[in-house]
């Protein structure tokens, strides 16, 4: 299984971008970057996924190089309420096979 | 998108009892849920991979003894900890995929519950 690394945590001040870089170099050919994000006493919620490239929904984009060893989550004019703990997570499904590993995450604290 | 609920959402037992957990997958029906556990300020770590009709698969380190698992039916997995002692005191989440509405889209998104906040007297 892909490993994941990220910054414990991060700080910003509101309205201002966040980019999230996480690096995960054994990434295997079927594998996807996965996003969640979590509250306390909460389950995580998803926030984007992407293979390769660049993936941009309502909330967020995700920046994938061409070797996927890395991957940035960008956070676009962060508020109060985006203060929580974010998982980068490789998601390996093949082979009737589908497995997920939560790293240890980036606690954001966004400042007023 | 799709909604997993958990039951109950908090539980106080007596050191000694059994806790049963219900997940259910509430608008698509889910082949394979994950039971999760974390503890304070600390990272999800997967237990188990619930498989309906069949035997769950457990983590290395997880009792499949302690940590009894059930997957019944297409929207419906249960964890049950036995014997509950103190230190299994945690906060216990579930996911599912939903294969049929992500298929061919490539993506392979789970969705959680809300967890399930065991305390264990």
């Amino acid at each position: 299984l892909a490993k994941t690394t990220q910054p414990i945590s991060m700080d910003s001040y509101e309205g201002q971008e966040v980019n999230i870089t996480c690096s995960h170099n054994n990434i295997a050919t079927n594998d996807y970057i996965t996003w969640y994000q979590q509250f306390p006493s909460q389950g995580p919620r998803f926030i984007i996924q992407g293979y390769k490239t660049k993936v941009t929904n309502e909330v967020a984009s995700l920046f994938i190089p061409a070797d996927r060893k890395s991957s940035t989550l960008s956070l676009p004019r962060v508020s109060l309420s985006d203060t929580a703990v974010y998982y980068c997570l490789v998601v390996y499904s093949g082979a009737g096979s589908y497995q997920l590993t939560f790293g240890k995450g980036t606690k954001l604290s966004v400042i007023p | 998108g799709a909604v997993v609920s958990q039951h109950p959402s908090w539980v106080i037992c007596k050191s000694g009892t059994s806790v049963k957990i219900e997940c259910r997958s509430l608008d698509f029906q889910a082949t394979t849920m994950f039971w999760y556990r974390q503890f304070p300020k600390q990272s999800l770590m997967l237990m188990a991979t619930s498989n309906e009709g069949s035997k769950a698969t457990y983590e290395q380190g997880v009792e499949k003894d302690k940590f009894l698992i059930n997957h019944a039916s297409l929207t419906l997995s249960t964890l049950t900890v036995t014997s509950a002692h103190p230190e299994d005191s945690s906060f216990y989440i579930c996911s599912a995929r939903d294969p049929i509405s992500l298929a061919g889209e490539g993506r392979n998104e789970q969705f959680f519950g809300p967890g399930t906040r065991l305390t264990v007297l």
